[in-house]
């Protein structure tokens, strides 16, 4: 079937402005994972997802940034008044229902600059 | 936290040659993955390997969680090998910490 994506590919954003990045996973996972990924880095988790429950949050940098998956599929990624450190490529990954053991399905990214 | 370091930061090979790709990590870890990000950016899973040995092709890669380390082997390298490798550990049963990463470039 499909992988995960991601819309849009490129967002260029003014200062102060909001965004909102998409994820779609692959039908039937149940664990859906955010990263941000700066320029020569590894990915740093954002938040995690199980169903439609965020199960964790801690690593969101700040309350500018919020997460949903309000059915358990889809997942949304707001980013209020950006600012030029928020700059990176956002990733989206989803692992099945086997938990643990199983590959974690990472999407083509949302690269994000704030100008 | 837990400090995941990988070594070499960056790699130049010949087409064919052989490489070893280390990451260590500083506490125990009961997950441990290996990836490729293309350099497109796409990052692929190719190993999960808490421990022990396993092989897939050309690449193989060993984890000794008693010592904190994991080994990622690359034979035959192809110019397709080329990109960022990253080892990622958890203590649980979501949480991953990327190390920084290895960047490959296989010269034809």
């Amino acid at each position: 079937g499909a992988g995960v994506s991601q819309s849009p590919r490129y967002k260029v954003a003014k200062r102060g402005q909001d965004v909102a990045l998409r994820c779609d996973p692959i039908s039937g996972h149940v664990s859906l994972f955010w990263y941000q990924q700066a320029l020569g880095q590894g990915p740093e988790f954002l938040t995690y997802f199980q169903n439609e429950a965020q199960l964790d949050k801690s690593g969101l940098p700040s309350d500018r940034f919020f997460a949903e998956r309000p059915e358990g599929s889809v997942s949304t990624l707001k980013i209020q008044r950006t600012q030029q450190e928020d700059s990176a490529v956002y990733l989206c990954a989803s692992r099945g229902p086997q938990g643990i053991e199983e590959t974690q399905y990472f999407g083509p990214g949302t690269r994000l600059l704030v100008l | 936290g837990i400090q995941v370091e990988q070594s070499p930061p960056d790699l130049i090979l010949q087409e064919g040659a052989n490489s070893t790709l280390r990451c260590n990590f500083s506490d125990s870890v009961n997950n441990l993955q290996w990836f490729h990000q293309n350099p497109w950016g796409q990052l692929i899973n190719l190993f999960y390997i808490p421990s022990g040995t396993k092989q897939n092709g050309r690449l193989s890669a060993t984890t000794v969680a008693t010592e904190r380390y994991s080994l990622l082997y690359i034979s035959s390298s192809q110019t397709t090998d080329s990109g960022v490798y990253f080892c990622a550990v958890g203590t649980g049963t979501y949480k991953y910490i990327f190390g920084t990463g290895t960047r490959l470039k296989v010269l034809a």
